[in-house]
């Protein structure tokens, strides 16, 4: 099966710019989830989407960063503005769902984003 | 409160075995995870253990006791491209039938020739 896919692989921007990354789960995968991982620590997780309805945002900075999954497949995660602490991996990730209790999460290649 | 605590490093020699320690504090406890990331990349998953015991997939085997909160993951005949980062993740429901998972900060493992 294909997997889960992730863009861009690598992105620079200065402090107070936007940018937006792009999430496509695995196909049939209705749960979704964004990571921020900084190096050297586990996975943060953002925010998790079943279909296309939120299930947790709580660690989202929701002054700055905002994501959606409109049509229940593909997800866009923006961050406006970045400020340096922003520079991080973005990980994506997808499951079956809630109901596969034990369906292990599998997760893009990420993005490396550097705030300077 | 959730908490996961996991050694920061760990070395071993290649050929050789490890076991690598997880210890977990929380209520709901639905099923523990062990992940491979190795630098640069993505996490892959290793392991998955619910149920108490040991859990075995070629090099790599988990083991899980609920009542002592600990899981271990154990690697023989260590090879090189074993040198990664190992995540430890507890999936814990909560109210309705929302499940999360609690992330470790890894293990980098070190293997030496």
């Amino acid at each position: 099966e294909a997997g889960v896919a992730q863009s861009p692989r690598y992105k620079i921007i200065e402090k107070r710019q936007s940018v937006a990354f792009w999430c496509n789960p695995i196909s049939g995968h209705a749960t979704l989830y964004w990571y921020q991982q900084i190096l050297g620590q586990g996975p943060k997780l953002l925010i998790q989407f079943q279909n296309n309805g939120v299930v947790d945002d709580s660690q989202l900075p929701k002054d700055r960063f905002s994501a959606e999954r409109l049509k229940g497949v593909d997800s866009t995660l923006k961050i406006q503005p970045a400020k340096l602490e922003d520079s991080a991996v973005y990980l994506c990730a997808s499951s079956l769902g809630v109901t596969a209790y034990n369906s292990p999460l599998h997760f893009g290649n990420g993005t490396r984003l550097t705030v300077t | 409160g959730q908490n996961i605590d996991q050694p920061t490093e760990m070395t071993a020699t290649e050929g050789a075995i490890v076991q690598i320690n997880c210890t977990y504090q929380t209520s709901g406890f639905n099923g523990l995870f062990w992940y491979q990331q190795h630098a640069g990349e993505a996490p892959t998953f290793l392991s998955y253990n619910v149920l108490d015991g040991l859990e075995e997939k070629g090099r790599f085997s988990s083991f899980l006791s609920r009542s002592k909160g600990y899981s271990y993951l154990l690697l023989k005949e260590l090879q090189m491209k074993d040198s990664a980062s190992y995540l430890c993740a507890v999936m814990r429901k909560g109210a309705g039938n929302n499940r999360k998972l609690i992330w470790g900060l890894g293990t980098s493992l070190a293997v030496n020739p």
